[in-house]
């Protein structure tokens, strides 16, 4: 079975310059997650989709910040415009149930703003 | 909002050692689970703990859900070189917040040179 499939794997941009990363669920998980990892840090929450919906995306920071995920299986994650304090690992995960928080991360976007 | 404190940030371990790590917090929650991060990977499930008390192995890692629902531990028996990688903890309060879980810092486990 394959698992979540993230991309770029890697991004190096200009402040002020927009990016995208993209993320493919596993087949069959309803609920996708971005977190965002700083260097040396653990994970934080920026959104979480049950389908289509985005039921949690009070650390999304929405000026900047936007994700979609139209049909309810990949989704996007968009910034525009970058700043240096964004430079960090952006990770995808889905989970068949939300109640046991057994999620599966994919390999992550790693974003260098420069 | 929610925090969850690793204990220790980093560790050197030698080949055979048996390690313990902790994670705390000041809110409770009923789930606890811990991940490992490899480099250039995402975490990787190891352990999920749903009940205060419960004791669970999965090969040489074993870990609490501690009775006050505020902490929880890892041990890692007769650590080996592919131990190297960053712990996560992970706490989870059901049906408050939507389900959040929430991650501590990580513990660094290192090979002593």
């Amino acid at each position: 079975e394959a698992g979540v499939v993230q991309s770029p794997r890697y991004k190096i941009i200009e402040k002020k310059q927009p990016v995208a990363f993209w993320c493919n669920p596993i087949s069959g998980h309803n609920t996708l997650y971005w977190y965002r990892q700083n260097l040396g840090q653990g994970p934080e929450l920026l959104i979480r989709y049950e389908n289509e919906e985005a039921v949690d995306d009070s650390q999304l920071p929405k000026d900047r910040f936007s994700a979609e995920r139209l049909k309810g299986v990949d989704s996007t994650l968009k910034i525009q415009p970058a700043e240096l304090g964004d430079s960090a690992v952006y990770l995808c995960a889905s989970s068949l149930k939300t109640s046991t928080g057994e999620l599966f991360f994919g390999e992550g976007s790693r974003l260098t703003v420069l | 909002g929610q925090q969850l404190n690793q204990s220790p940030q980093s560790m050197f371990i030698q080949e055979g050692e048996d390690v313990s790590m902790n994670c705390t917090s000041s809110s409770i929650f009923n789930t606890w689970l811990w991940y490992k991060q490899e480099p250039g990977e995402g975490p990787v499930l190891l352990i999920a703990l749903y009940k205060a008390g419960e004791l669970t192995s999965n090969g040489r890692l074993t870990a609490q859900f501690g009775i006050t629902r505020k902490d929880s531990f890892l041990n890692i028996s007769a650590s080996i070189p592919s131990d190297v990688g960053i712990y996560f903890c992970a706490g989870q309060l059901i049906k408050a917040a939507g389900n959040k879980l929430t991650f501590g810092g990580g513990t660094r486990v290192l090979v002593k040179p």
